[in-house]
């Protein structure tokens, strides 16, 4: 069936230096894509979207790339800080409003001070 | 900044005994949703619902869950029976038309 996976499972950077956290998937028709950040015991917190109809978005410290070729993106965190440390997941929303999201395995970034 | 809501935070409960699981979606949103979390998986879809009908239900969204809508505000999980294996992390999430789902913190569900 079709999946959203993660390459690591794991990621370990030192604070300040820059994280990218990648992320493939298997559904060639996917439009829209989600990156969440879950700390221990909390839900799993939005962070940033893209459409198939860009490559690139940026917010603030997180840019995030669409490759549609390969079927990849990445999620990019400026200047690592202890706070960013958590689970990331990407998630692939329902084609449909009220369908469900297909979660990735999840890349736990850990950042050493 | 508004979010969804859930509770308790921890439910413990023994096998073979009915449990409810309590979310405040975000009060303009429409959609409406359960997932679960085993420890160290992923996240798992369980049921979507809009318009007071359910949309969608995965295969672990056996008989024994059941979802209701029973105000204009809150939103629950039903488990009937509950199994050993049924413990997990519970997170409720919604979302408006267009825009990305939004989850609560969950509930930590454990059975005895």
């Amino acid at each position: 069936g079709e999946s959203v996976g993660l390459h690591l499972p794991t990621l370990s950077v030192q604070e300040g230096d820059n994280s990218i956290i990648n992320c493939a998937y298997s559904n060639s028709a996917s439009d829209y894509f989600i990156w969440y950040k879950q700390e221990s015991g909390k839900g799993p917190q939005f962070i940033i979207d893209i459409r198939s109809n860009m490559d690139k978005r940026q917010g603030q410290r997180v840019t995030v790339l669409l490759n549609k070729t390969v079927k990849h993106l990445s999620l990019q965190i400026a200047a690592t800080q202890p706070g960013d440390s958590a689970v990331y997941f990407c998630a692939e929303p329902p084609n449909t409003n009220a369908g469900k999201s297909t979660f990735g395995d999840g890349t736990t970034l850990t950042v050493k001070p | 900044e508004p979010e969804v809501t859930q509770t308790p935070s921890h439910q413990v409960t023994q096998m073979g005994q009915e449990v409810i699981l309590r979310c405040v979606p975000i009060s303009n949103h429409l959609y409406f949703y359960w997932y679960r979390q085993i420890l160290g998986q992923k996240v798992e879809f369980l049921v979507s619902f809009y318009n007071n009908e359910i949309s969608e239900k995965s295969e672990i969204f056996d008989d024994q869950f059941s979802v209701e809508r029973p105000d204009g505000s809150n939103f629950t999980l039903k488990i009937r029976s509950t199994k050993l294996e049924d413990s997990a992390m519970y997170f409720c999430a919604s979302n408006d038309r267009s825009g990305p789902q939004h989850f609560g913190d969950g509930t930590r569900l454990s059975i005895l």
